[in-house]
Parts: C-alpha cells; structure tokens; sequence
C-alpha cells in the first residue's frame, strides 16, 4: 500500500496570505496525485489531478505541481471560503487507492 | 446535472449486514465506474471497493474484502455496498462516488462526484 503523508496538519493563515500544503508518497507516483477540499458536513470536492490540472470549475487560485514522491498544492490568495481540509489521493496503484491524512486550513 | 444519493444507512450490532444503495441520476451511468469511500468520525477519507462501468470486475481495500460486495444495477441507475460481519470499526459515513472520465480508454480512478453520504454505526 502506498502512503500519502500530508503536512502540516493545520495551518493558519489570514486572507490574502499563500498556503502551501505538501503530499509525499512512499513511493513514486508519477503524477498520478489528485488533490480534494472537504469542508464541515460536506462531500469532498476535487480540485486538482494529474498533480495539475485543475479540475472543472475550479478558481485559478488553486494549483498543484510535483511528481514522484513529493507534491504541492498552493491555495495563492485565500478566501474565507477555502477554509476546510484538503486531501491527496494516489491512483497509481488503482487495487488500493490511498489518500493522506488531510490538512486543515483555518483562515484567521 | 449529476446527482448520487445514498440511503440504507443505520446503527447495527456487531456482526450484522447492512445494504447501502447509491441512486444515480444527470449522467449515463452504465458509462461510468463507481466506487465507494468511507469516513469515520473525525477521521480522513478511506477508499472501500471499486465496480467497473459493465460490472465486469470489482476490486476492495483489504480492510473489507471478503466481508463487503459491491453491485450495480444498470436498469435502476443504482450501485449497491453490501455489509456484512459488520465490525465496530466499520462505523463511518460512507460515500458513493463517481469516478471521473478522462478518455474512453484511459481509466482516471479519481473522483469527480460524491454523494451526500449515508450514516454506518456499529455498536452493541
């Protein structure tokens, strides 16, 4: 089984600030990393895969990058709105897909 | 527009069966593979089992396999998780999702809809 490791596991930033939130896998998966936002009492939302293609609908804000073992997602100016907790999900091993254990985005 | 409810929900005693059922509407759904994601309470997210577009094949985490069975029913738009020998670690929301469609013959095996999700507890 592949492991997503996410971190930090909260950040806290105000609005108008950059968030950078880190993905490493136990091993490589090429680009084949998908990023979700969840927020309180909701479905996840899909926002990036491929590690950068942005998903349909989402706010340029959102971006991803990195391959391998080591992935980012940058939230570029926040909003109010993104705070929620923000997972990474493997698909490279498609018999076990995986997903890290979250980060938490608290806005000031 | 695309819509997944499930129902069947509910508090069980350990080592009873539940049957959750996932209704699919807005989209062909005999074009699209479905799959099952649980959450427990407070906790991350937890792929549960796969079911290809034509039902050909399924596949489980290891944590379920041998105890749940994914299905479909093309006619009703509906995907099914069967639960059975349900243990107190089962408790969690369980979501339906679809996965995605990159290319006709590319499998994406992200998640591009989910459902409102449906309540498991387990406890004696």
């Amino acid at each position: 089984e592949i492991v997503l490791t996410q971190s930090p596991a909260t950040l806290s930033l105000s609005p108008g600030e950059r968030a950078t939130l880190s993905c490493r896998a136990s091993q490589s998966v090429s680009i084949y990393l998908a990023w979700y936002q969840q927020k309180p009492g909701q479905a996840p939302r899909l926002l990036i895969y491929d590690a950068s293609t942005r998903a349909t609908g989402i706010p340029a804000r959102f971006s991803g990058s990195g391959s391998g073992t080591d992935f980012t997602l940058t939230i570029s100016s926040l909003e109010p709105e993104d705070s929620a907790v923000y997972y990474c999900q493997q698909r490279i091993n498609w018999r076990a897909l995986t997903f890290g254990g979250g980060t938490k985005v608290d806005i000031k | 527009q695309v819509h997944l409810v499930e129902s069947g929900g509910g508090v069980v005693q350990p080592g009873r069966s539940l049957r959750l059922s996932c209704a699919a509407s807005g989209f062909s759904f005999s074009n699209f593979a479905m799959h099952w994601v649980r959450q427990a309470p407070g906790k991350g997210l937890e792929w549960v089992a796969v079911i290809w577009s034509d039902g050909s094949h399924e596949f489980y985490a290891n944590s379920v396999k041998g105890r749940f069975t994914i299905s479909r029913d093309t006619s009703k738009d509906t995907v099914y998780l069967q639960l059975s020998n349900l243990r107190v670690e089962d408790t969690a929301v369980y979501y339906c999702a679809r996965e995605m469609s990159l290319d006709p013959s590319v499998r994406a095996y992200y998640f591009d809809y989910w459902g409102q999700g449906t309540q498991v507890t387990v406890s004696s």
